[in-house]
């Protein structure tokens, strides 16, 4: 079976502190993709990253830096120094097998930065 | 790159009447495009793919006559939704894969704004 979760329902911190937001996948694919898309209050999701299962290098862009651990099923998502524009719900998703390049989306996180 | 536009951003109609929502990629050609539904503070629910030139595929439980898409070119994919109830009030979003895209490129799916349908 394949399965995203994202434990965390919401998530409340003041500016400036870091964040991270868990995202746990099962799948039986050998290789596979992984994706986390921000949405912020206006409704349109904005893709963050792709990551390929084969690297398991940390990534870092800006302020946001992503965790992958392919041995706890798990790509972790920190957001160093937030911002109030930071807020919103952010999605983990996993390709479905044997699928048209359909995705299995987690429940989402929203994370409230207060300022 | 990789815009993806919808039309109309809100829409509000009488129950009983048919709504057209439209999903374009603005600076790629989308083989797929995806239709979503999501409800107030749950996660995105696929209703169907939409494949260029071919029918689209419902998710179970989505019923095609009340969902209508039709992808009638690479940059084109519209969901009708017929003869609209209250319950079908919902914010509606689209998305679409590059089928240019390199590689990896072409696993991404790149969102619309989404419609907000209201059904009275």
């Amino acid at each position: 079976a394949q399965k995203v979760t994202q434990a965390q329902t919401e998530i409340s911190v003041v500016e400036k502190e870091d964040v991270t937001l868990d995202c746990v996948y099962e799948t039986r694919d050998t290789t596979y993709y992984l994706f986390w898309y921000k949405q912020p209050p206006s409704g349109e999701l904005v893709f963050l990253i792709r990551r390929n299962s084969f690297d398991e290098q940390n990534e870092i862009s800006g302020r946001y830096s992503w965790n992958f651990q392919k041995s706890t099923s798990s790509f972790n998502f920190t957001i160093t120094a937030s911002q109030v524009v930071d807020s919103a719900v952010y999605f983990c998703a996993l390709p479905r097998m044997d699928s048209n390049y359909q995705l299995i989306w987690g429940a989402g996180t929203k994370l409230i930065i207060k300022p | 790159g990789a815009v993806v536009s919808q039309h109309p951003s809100r829409v509000i109609c009488k129950s009983g009447t048919s709504v057209k929502i439209e999903c374009r990629s603005l600076d790629f050609q989308a083989t797929t495009m995806f239709w979503y539904r999501q409800f107030p503070k749950k996660s995105l629910m696929l209703m169907a793919t939409s494949n260029e030139g071919s029918k689209a595929t419902y998710e179970q439980g989505v019923e095609k006559d009340k969902f209508l898409i039709n992808h009638a070119s690479l940059t084109l994919s519209t969901l009708t939704v017929t003869s609209a109830h209250p319950e079908d009030s919902s914010f509606y979003i689209c998305s679409a894969r590059d089928r240019a895209g390199a590689g990896a490129d072409q696993e991404t799916q790149y969102f619309g704004p989404g419609t907000r349908l209201l059904v009275l």
